[in-house]
């Protein structure tokens, strides 16, 4: 299966600023990619389809203006989480489709927010 | 809306069998998948099934009754290492990307 992989795995920053997450698929082309997050003993809610070449897609209740998403490349999407706050601390996860059924998941990014 | 229900959590000792059923109500369904996360680890893929019955991986199953809207995570012969959550996930249609809805997880706590 495609081998993913996240940047940073964790980050502490500030109340106010913003951090940038990298997803990277390093042996497979992806148009698509998920991002995810996932709060303590919950489950994954996917909160946008980040589109190779176009904008992404983003599921109900989510903030576009506060999370950015850019799919710079067919390996390469990023979320930034602008101006977080402490509520937005939580467990971030891209994943990849490796078919119809199949996802194959970054190992995650966990944010801090103080 | 979309839901997935899933038991929270479920105990069982080395060697037991466990069943997670999981039954869904989404408006589209393609196929339920499952899949195992350990604390503070990745999500990965154990099974899938679009058809109705039983697919086997090892000491894995995955059952699927679309009639029912039912469907079911088989571990046999656990092991210590199978302490995890497990999710099942529904693809609502084929065009959509695969993209999934995952159920709430169940922990499972293996007791040697």
């Amino acid at each position: 299966g495609a081998v993913v992989s996240q940047h940073p795995s964790w980050v502490i920053c500030k109340s106010g600023t913003s951090v940038k997450i990298e997803c990277r698929s390093l042996d497979f082309q992806a148009t698509t990619m998920f991002w995810y997050r996932q709060f303590p003993k919950q489950s994954l809610m996917l909160m946008a389809t980040s589109n190779e070449g176009s904008k992404a897609t983003y599921e109900q209740g989510v903030e576009k203006d506060k999370f950015l998403i850019n799919h710079a490349s067919l390996t390469l999407s990023t979320l930034t989480v602008t101006s977080a706050h402490p509520e937005d601390s939580s467990f971030y996860i891209c994943s990849v489709p490796g078919g119809i059924y199949e996802q194959y998941f970054g190992p995650g990014t966990r944010l801090t927010v103080t | 809306g979309q839901s997935l229900e899933q038991p929270s959590e479920v105990t069982a000792v080395e060697g037991a069998i466990v069943q997670i059923n999981c039954t869904y109500q989404t408006s589209g369904f393609y196929g339920l998948s499952w899949y195992q996360q350990h604390d503070g680890g990745a999500p990965t893929f154990l099974s899938y099934n679009a058809l109705d019955g039983l697919e086997e991986t090892g000491r894995f199953s995955s059952f699927l009754s679309r009639s029912d809207s039912y469907g079911y995570l088989l571990l046999q012969e656990l092991q210590m290492k199978d302490s995890a959550s497990y999710f099942c996930a529904v693809s609502r249609t084929k065009a959509a990307g695969n993209k999934l809805t995952f159920g709430g997880g169940t922990r499972v706590l293996v007791k040697p």
